[in-house]
């Protein structure tokens, strides 16, 4: 079973940017996905986008297209989700999750802990 | 994008009592290379993050009680609680990965004891 532990809380300044990352341990970690979903306080989930490490390519949910840019290190294990002209919307938790399997659509098995980022001048 | 709209958006049943929950989404998630559908549910408790419990809308994942059941296909998914007990006390929400790697959730439905 694969660990996902996550940076601590943040906070930070409108307009900045903050980057959150997502270590992975126990599994494999190049050939499955990593989602990152995040959800405002008391609201519900909402995807942001997703990579497959080995490919280095993301794709991205078209509300945070330009704004998010999720990256990945093989060599460390590590994901990363950094979002940028950050306002008081996107205070909320945010979520790494790895795909169920390798290579064939499937839904978030494994989460990270979250990590809250508050967005406050 | 498919959207999914879950149904009701919270329910009280008493300790015991069946609990039922709708998903439909915008159009068909039915997987035609297995005739499988892309439909997922969750149960997140407060303070933690989501976990799975059923995928291709009717599979349990390891490990959930058999209490759990996911049913129905093409547009219209039912998550049943068939005894519901006091840990059952969660949100619970839908996805579809159909669209996948574009992934998307219901706005979740809150269950509680009556």
């Amino acid at each position: 079973q694969v660990q996902l532990v996550q940076s601590g809380a943040e906070v930070k300044k409108p307009g900045s940017s903050v980057k959150v990352s997502c270590k992975a341990s126990g599994g494999i970690f190049s050939s499955y996905g990593i989602s990152w979903v995040r959800q405002a306080p008391g609201q519900g989930l909402e995807w942001m986008g997703r990579i497959i490490p080995i490919l280095g390519l993301a794709n991205y949910a078209q509300k945070f297209q330009g704004r998010v840019t999720i990256t990945a290190d093989k060599s460390t294990t590590t994901a990363y989700m950094e979002l940028s002209s950050l306002r008081s919307e996107d205070t909320a938790v945010y979520y790494c999750a790895r795909d169920s399997y390798s290579g064939v659509v499937s839904p978030p098995r494994d989460w990270g802990q979250g990590t809250l980022v508050t967005v406050s001048s | 994008d498919i959207v999914m709209t879950q149904s009701p958006d919270s329910l009280a049943v008493s300790l015991g009592e069946r609990a039922t929950i709708n998903c439909k989404s915008s159009q068909s998630v039915l997987y035609s290379s297995n005739n499988k559908n892309c439909l997922a549910w969750y149960q997140q408790k407060p303070g933690q993050p989501p976990k799975l419990l059923i995928y291709w809308a009717s599979t349990r994942e390891s490990g959930v009680p058999d209490r759990f059941s996911g049913s129905g296909s093409g547009t219209d998914f039912t998550l049943t609680i068939s005894s519901l007990q006091a840990e059952d006390v969660a949100v619970y929400y839908c996805q579809q990965y159909y669209s996948s790697p574009l992934l998307t959730f219901g706005g979740g439905t809150k269950v509680e004891i009556k």
